[in-house]
Parts: structure tokens; sequence; C-alpha cells
């Protein structure tokens, strides 16, 4: 019965690399949603994703930043050439149903918090 | 922007119950009232959700006034461990409405 589960926990970048977090959802979960918390701020939301499918990715940068869900694996946010300000908190969350038409409510796994030297 | 306003703090003696307080007077028809909470260092834990009837379950109650415009989630028996950041979300509506909006939340102490 695991919950959403996202990794690495932690990860340290230096400015230019490359950054890739993970996030499975629960079982049968086919709904996945990103977003970034900085310190003492709430949440924001950068993408929603369906299997094999970007359904909105309004609140994600346009430039370095790409999600995907395949059909087969996690989830993956990738970050390239990352810098200073991409430090924070980024949590995944799921849902059984279709965010728009459900009320379901999402669920959110612990989250990987990155650090950018 | 939040549709919620909700105190910054509050504290609470364990064993009591907790009554967190959320303003939402903007709410439309179809939109749902949502709590989450977060512990330090963790994601956030869904806690209960309402239309317009109050609702309850293991963790928690909601009570949600008549006009839908405040509601009130209660923490029956408050332990330690439900010191946390507590949101509520105001969700629904509209073709976007799995974006959640976070605020600022309210950080619950509870004291022994």
């Amino acid at each position: 019965n695991a919950g959403v589960m996202q990794n690495p926990r932690h990860l340290v970048r230096r400015r230019g690399q490359e950054a890739r977090l993970r996030c499975s959802p629960m079982k049968g979960h086919s709904h996945v949603y990103w977003y970034r918390q900085l310190p003492e701020e709430g949440l924001k939301f950068m993408v929603y994703l369906q299997k094999e499918n970007i359904i909105d990715e309004s609140g994600m940068p346009k430039e370095r930043f790409s999600a995907e869900f395949p059909k087969e694996g996690p989830s993956i946010l990738r970050i390239q050439q990352v810098v200073r300000g991409d430090s924070a908190a980024y949590f995944c969350a799921s849902s059984l149903l279709p965010g728009q038409t459900s009320n379901q409510p999402q669920h959110f796994g612990d989250g990987t918090r990155l650090s950018i030297l | 922007d939040a549709k919620t306003t909700q105190p910054p703090s509050m504290d609470c003696a364990e064993g009591r119950a907790a009554n967190l307080p959320c303003n939402h007077s903007t709410i439309s028809g179809n939109e749902y009232v949502y709590w989450y909470r977060q512990i330090h260092s963790q994601g956030p834990q869904y806690i209960i959700h309402g239309l317009k009837n109050n609702e309850t379950n293991e963790m928690a109650s909601l009570i949600i006034t008549e006009d839908r415009k405040s509601s009130t989630l209660i923490l029956p028996h408050a332990t330690l461990r439900d010191t946390a950041v507590y949101y509520c979300i105001v969700r629904g509506g509209s073709d976007s409405n799995y974006q959640l909006i976070w605020g600022a939340g309210t950080k619950l102490i509870i004291k022994p």
C-alpha cells in the first residue's frame, strides 16, 4: 500500500549541471502533478501529466524545465543548467481520476530537496 | 492568489480539540474546501474535504457554515504529532481546478 514515492530525497548540484527528479505515483494512479515550494511559502503548481501526455505545463518555466510521464516507469522532472534560484523542495502528487473532472484529492510524496551550490 | 484566509499561527494544549478556522468568502457553488497539513520536512498530507455538508473521517471533522463562506477543521484530541502547518484550499469550478493554490496556512503548535 505504498504512497507516492519520490527520489532522491535530497539532491545537490552545481550551477550548470542537470537535475533529474523522479516520482512514482500511488498504485493504480495515472495522473501526476508537480509542485515547487520555496522556504516559508506554499506550494506552486508546475505541471500536470497523464501517462504519455502533458495536460498542463502552464506553471513550469519555459526554459530549462521539462517533465515526462512515460508509459512505463516513473514521472521525471528534469532541470537543465541549474541556477541558484532553482533551489527548492519539489513535490509530486498523484490522483486516481482526472484532475479536471474529479474532486478526489491529490496525494503527495515527501519531495526532493534540491540544493544548488 | 489563494482564495482562502487563515490565521498565521495557533496554539492548542495536548489532548484538547484544535479548531482551525478558514475564510473563503468568494467560494462559488461548485467549489470544494480541502484541508491538508504539512509536517516539517514532509510532503503535504491530505486530511479531509467537503462541499456543503459537514464531514468526518478518522483524522478530523470539517464544519462548513450554511452560507459556505467559512469552515472549521477540528482535530478532536490533539497530540504533539499534530504540530504542523495546516492549509485550507478551495478547489473546483474551472477546467484547471487541479491546480491547487496554496496560501500561507496556519502553523498549529500543540503544547504538552
